[in-house]
């Protein structure tokens, strides 16, 4: 099955710094790649995702670029601010599998001011 | 959160007891999911459903049983079976943008 591995488990950026955290899948089948914000305690928000006809989403200061050929994906969090603080899931799945997702261990981001 | 409500949030049962989770969603989504989330690990499927009155099991459903009598509701039932059943549970629907529920945190002493 679907092995989704997420780096790095930590991330510890200045405020107004860029973050990125990249993940790596192994089923060249899968198609769609959602990122996930959870703030502590809370259920996560779907941030940004991307399909595989798709090379490169943004949305405001959050970007997702996607390497078919090498299998991995990743997130850019530009400006970082405090409310950026959080654990981000990476996700991969197959559209055939009706969304059974496969997440990453998770990356806890630490804005500091 | 979206339309997905998980009650309670807080959940306590002694070993041994069965124990329900609530799950309801008012966004017409066809397909519901059950993961489960341990302290700094990632979420793990329990069970998922595409329709009413089916659901698969995932990857991790020994202890736990589930049903889906309607579109809205897929409630999990935590089974004495479950070894270790405390855990952070979260439900989602949504058939590829799955969005989730709050989320509810049971401790089992």
């Amino acid at each position: 099955g679907e092995n989704v591995e997420q780096h790095p488990s930590t991330l510890s950026v200045q405020e107004g710094d860029s973050a990125v955290i990249k993940c790596t899948y192994s089923d060249s089948a899968s198609n769609y790649f959602p990122w996930y914000k959870q703030e502590l305690g809370k259920g996560p928000q779907l941030i940004i995702d991307i399909r595989s006809n798709v090379g490169e989403k943004k949305d405001q200061r959050i970007a997702v670029t996607l390497n078919k050929t090498a299998k991995h994906f990743s997130l850019h969090i530009t400006e970082t601010q405090p409310e950026d603080s959080a654990v981000y899931f990476c996700a991969a799945s197959k559209t055939d599998s009706w969304g059974k997702l496969q997440f990453g261990a998770g990356t806890q981001v630490v804005v500091t001011p | 959160d979206g339309g997905i409500t998980q009650s309670p949030k807080y959940l306590f049962r002694k070993e041994g007891q069965n124990v329900t989770l609530s799950c309801e969603q008012n966004l017409n989504h066809d397909a519901m999911y059950w993961y489960r989330q341990d302290p700094g690990q990632g979420l793990r499927l329990i069970y998922y459903s595409q329709i009413v009155n089916d659901f698969q099991k995932g990857d991790i459903a020994e202890g736990y049983s589930v049903s889906r009598e309607k579109k809205e509701s897929f409630p999990l039932t935590v089974t004495s079976a479950q070894k270790n059943p405390t855990a952070f549970y979260l439900c989602a629907s949504g058939n590829y943008e799955q969005y989730f529920g709050p989320g509810t945190r049971l401790t089992v002493t």
